[in-house]
């Protein structure tokens, strides 16, 4: 199994441009989250998703849109790059119930420069 | 502000010694409470979780230890291995009638290093 899959691995962006950053699991998994991990901040919940059709804001949602009309993928949108917004985004699924729904499965991460 | 505290920043031990990651929570309404472990160019992976309904677990040589008058826990890894040099999270989640599943307040991180 592949687990979570995310694309692209490494982006440069300019400020004020757009991208998708990209995320499939092949788990059926019912919850799909996105972090981003910056230096001495730990993991930030971004947005996160309990099924097709329904997201909601994490702990620092601004500057990016979600939607989820599937189970298996869940894109991240950055509307306006900031240097901001420079980081290491995951993006992570997991089953409901407890506990297996806080054991996360994690992709291998998208690493973004915004210059 | 950070809801879950994590020290320290960065702790180096020999082979065999028994590294300790401290972390402090505030919001009483977190019930579980993981550690993550993330190796360079990796995500995060599950290592240990604990309810607080209990003092302390074991898996291998990973022990969480809870204090929940303190609202405190820890992770020690007895006898650590250079395979053990990886970032350690710990997280903290809130049972919120099954909304809150894939929510995790996570501390800052602590990179381990362990000499051979």
């Amino acid at each position: 199994n592949a687990g979570v899959t995310q694309t692209p691995k490494f982006q440069v962006l300019k400020t004020g441009q757009s991208m998708t950053l990209q995320c499939a699991q092949d788990m059926n998994h019912e919850y799909m989250s996105w972090y981003r991990q910056d230096p001495g901040m730990g993991l930030r919940l971004i947005h996160y998703s309990v099924g097709a059709g329904i997201t909601d804001q994490g702990e620092v949602p601004n500057g990016y849109n979600v939607s989820r009309s599937t189970t298996e993928d869940f894109p991240l949108r950055l509307l306006s790059a900031a240097p901001s917004q420079t980081s290491v985004y995951f993006c992570a699924s997991s089953q409901p119930g407890s506990p297996r729904g806080w054991k996360l499965f994690f992709g291998s991460g998208t690493q973004l420069s915004v210059l | 502000q950070q809801q879950v505290k994590q020290s320290p920043q960065s702790l180096i031990v020999q082979k065999g010694g028994i590294p300790i990651i401290n972390c402090a929570y505030e919001n009483t309404a977190f019930d579980y409470f993981p550690w993550y472990q993330q190796f360079p160019g990796k995500g995060p992976a599950l290592l240990i979780a604990i309810r607080p309904d209990v003092s302390e677990k074991k898996e291998g040589r990973f022990t969480i230890s809870f204090n929940k008058s303190a609202k405190q826990f820890s992770l020690h890894i007895m006898d650590s291995q250079p395979g053990d040099s990886a970032t350690y999270f710990c997280a903290a989640s809130k049972n919120a009638g099954g909304t809150s599943y894939g929510k995790l307040t996570f501390g800052q991180g602590t990179i381990l290093t362990v000499h051979p």
